[in-house]
């Protein structure tokens, strides 16, 4: 059965630099997600992006945060100078279309130190 | 805020039928409840989803009342490898055509030996 994948399982950065999380979702999916969760919290949602564009962002997704389908089968998520308190678990989700499920990746766990 | 109520925890004996219920009072006519669960700190696996009408899986059962005010999960014959964080969701249709998912804090269900 087809599955997202997201690479890598763990990252460990230093504060302040650049991190890329990246996700392959299901080849025939057309909307793509991020969420995180931090540790012993809720799954948040952050983004969801459809033909080449976001679609709806939440407050956590600042200017910090961005999102690229850059070659028709990755998704990444950018974070363009982390912070301590973007420690936490990415995960990616696509889906099909329509009332179809989200299906999710098994996430990238994001250490900042 | 979910669009959802489940109690935050039930323990259920190794080969009996677990029922984890979900309030979803506010619901409107169109919107699809979806059941995930989340094992450990993996990413959410999608379970059933349904409108109206009671869903059967290879995986579960969700019966939803008729005034759709709330769904009951029905795994039949729990196996300690159920023992998992169970979400109940009712998503949320963007304007931009898409939907997302709001997740609340779920049901931890512990299958006992």
């Amino acid at each position: 059965e087809p599955e997202v994948t997201q690479t890598p399982s763990h990252q460990v950065t230093q504060m302040g630099q650049e991190v890329i999380l990246r996700c392959v979702p299901i080849s025939n999916h057309l909307y793509f997600y991020w969420y995180r969760q931090i540790l012993g919290q809720k799954v948040e949602f952050l983004v969801s992006f459809y033909n080449n564009e976001i679609s709806e962002k939440s407050e956590i997704f600042d200017d910090q945060f961005s999102v690229e389908r850059p070659d028709g089968s990755n998704f990444t998520l950018k974070i363009r100078s982390t912070k301590l308190e973007d420690s936490a678990m990415y995960f990616c989700a696509s889906r099909r279309g329509g009332i179809q499920p989200q299906h999710f990746g098994d996430g990238t766990r994001l250490s900042i130190l | 805020d979910a669009k959802t109520t489940q109690p935050p925890s039930m323990d259920c004996a190794e080969g009996r039928a677990a029922n984890l219920p979900c309030n979803h009072s506010t619901i409107s006519g169109n919107e699809y409840v979806y059941w995930y669960r989340q094992i450990h700190s993996q990413g959410p696996q999608y379970i059933i989803h349904g409108l109206k009408n009671n869903e059967t899986n290879e995986m579960a059962s969700l019966i939803i009342t008729e005034d759709r005010k709330s769904s009951t999960l029905i795994l039949p014959h729990a196996t300690l490898r159920d023992t998992a964080v169970y979400y109940c969701i009712v998503r949320v249709d963007e304007n931009s055509g898409t939907y997302k998912y709001i997740f609340g804090t779920g049901t931890r269900l512990k299958v006992l030996a």
